[in-house]
This record gives structure tokens, C-alpha cells and sequence, in this order.
């Protein structure tokens, strides 16, 4: 069965400094991975994803993540915090291999980005 | 372009009553997943359909069943409502490729007093 767990419940950065939210997954054959923002009242909104090929992926508002095999992870980046980016975040993994066509979603990490 | 769009926005039932949540997925898209979020949790996958189809589901009771129409469009029913069933009700389209991500409308708040 895939599973996500995104360890931090919380994460709190200075803007201007660089942000981590970390993810790991399990699944049985290949990953595919996403990450997720959800501002309050609103529904998801996707950022970035993993499919194949290089492990660095880029997506919207100069996010990005790294896809580590051996680690099971795909922790997303941000080489500078904007208060703006203080919002909710999903990571979720898609296990296509196995003929399953859900995504599995984290429990979620709070950012907050302190001005 | 109009994205995913739900009906209505917010919702009052009492326990037992039977409620139909209502998705437009975004134009383009034959796929539509429904998720269940409770408070201070991340989505629960519900089920998806395709081709008028449940595809898969996830873990919940035949309570929870759906419905998707010949223009993509989908609800989802439930009945017997419990109090455990309050949450925020999210509907995600996408097109039928794995690779898609999910579009997710704004949901529906739905409390059952």
C-alpha cells in the first residue's frame, strides 16, 4: 500500500532565509510525486511534481524538490521565504505500477514565514 | 477557463439525513476524484470516476457513493449522516494520463448537527 508522512507538523523560517518541508513515501513500484498548497477556506492547489528523469524538479512561485531513491523522499525547497508562502502544504504520491489511479496525500506541514 | 467548480459551498445536516455534494470538473478534464478533509488533516481519497465509472475507491463505507454524468460533471451522496462526517468535501479533476495532477475546486463545508 503507499503511504505518505510528512514529519514536521509545523515549520517556521525568516523571510529572506531558505525553506525546507521534508516528505517521505512508500510505494511498491515507481513513484509518482506531488506537492500541494492550500491557502485558508480554499481547495489544493498543485506546485510541483515527479515523474521521471531529473531529480531536481521546478515548479510555481520558485519552488522546487528533490526526488531521492534511496531515501524514499521528495522534500521541497525554497531558496528564499516570502511571508506570501505562509500557507499549508501536501506532499501526495501516485503509484500508477501497481494499476492504482488514487493519490495519497500527507497529513500536511504548516509554513509560517515570520517577517 | 473555468476551473472545478462545487455546490453548494456550505452545508448544514442532521445526523441521519442524506446530503448530494455537486463538481464541475475544469474544462478538458474526464477524471474527477472526490476527497474527504477533516479538520487539521490532509485529503482522504473517497473514490474517482471515469467514464461514468467508479474506478477505484479508498476506505470508506457504502454510506459514501457517487455519480458521474455524461458531461464529466459528478456528485457524491451520502447517507445516515454521522457526526464524524463533518468536513471540508473536495472534488479534484484531471485528465484521464497518470501523470496528471489534480485540480481541486474549493470544496464544501458540510456539518451534521
Amino acid at each position: 500500500a503507499q503511504s505518505v508522512a510528512q514529519p514536521e507538523d509545523q515549520v517556521n523560517v525568516a523571510e529572506g532565509n531558505p525553506l525546507t518541508v521534508k516528505c517521505t513515501y512508500s510505494v511498491s513500484g515507481n513513484p509518482y510525486l506531488f506537492w500541494y498548497v492550500q491557502y485558508p477556506n480554499r481547495g489544493l492547489q498543485f506546485l510541483l511534481k515527479y515523474i521521471t528523469g531529473d531529480n531536481l524538479v521546478k515548479g510555481s512561485y520558485g519552488f522546487e524538490a528533490e526526488f531521492n531513491k534511496s531515501q524514499t523522499s521528495f522534500h521541497l525547497k525554497k531558496p528564499s521565504a516570502l511571508v506570501s508562502d505562509s500557507a499549508l502544504y501536501f506532499c501526495a504520491v501516485r503509484d500508477v505500477s501497481t494499476g492504482g489511479f488514487k493519490t495519497i496525500f500527507g497529513a500536511g506541514t504548516r509554513l509560517f514565514v515570520k517577517a | 477557463d473555468a476551473g472545478v467548480t462545487q455546490s453548494p459551498t456550505h452545508l448544514i445536516k442532521t445526523r441521519g439525513q442524506q446530503v448530494t455534494l455537486r463538481c464541475s470538473p475544469k474544462s478538458g478534464h474526464d477524471t474527477v476524484s472526490w476527497y474527504q478533509q477533516a479538520l487539521g488533516q490532509g485529503p482522504q481519497f473517497i473514490f474517482q470516476y471515469y467514464e461514468e465509472e467508479e474506478r477505484q475507491r479508498g476506505n470508506f463505507p457504502d454510506r459514501f457513493s457517487g455519480h458521474q454524468f455524461p458531461n464529466y460533471s459528478s456528485e457524491l451522496n451520502v447517507n445516515a449522516l454521522l457526526l464524524g462526517d463533518s468536513a471540508l468535501y473536495l472534488c479534484a479533476s484531471s485528465p484521464s494520463y497518470p501523470n496528471s495532477p489534480l485540480h481541486f475546486g474549493n470544496g464544501t463545508r458540510l456539518t451534521v448537527t
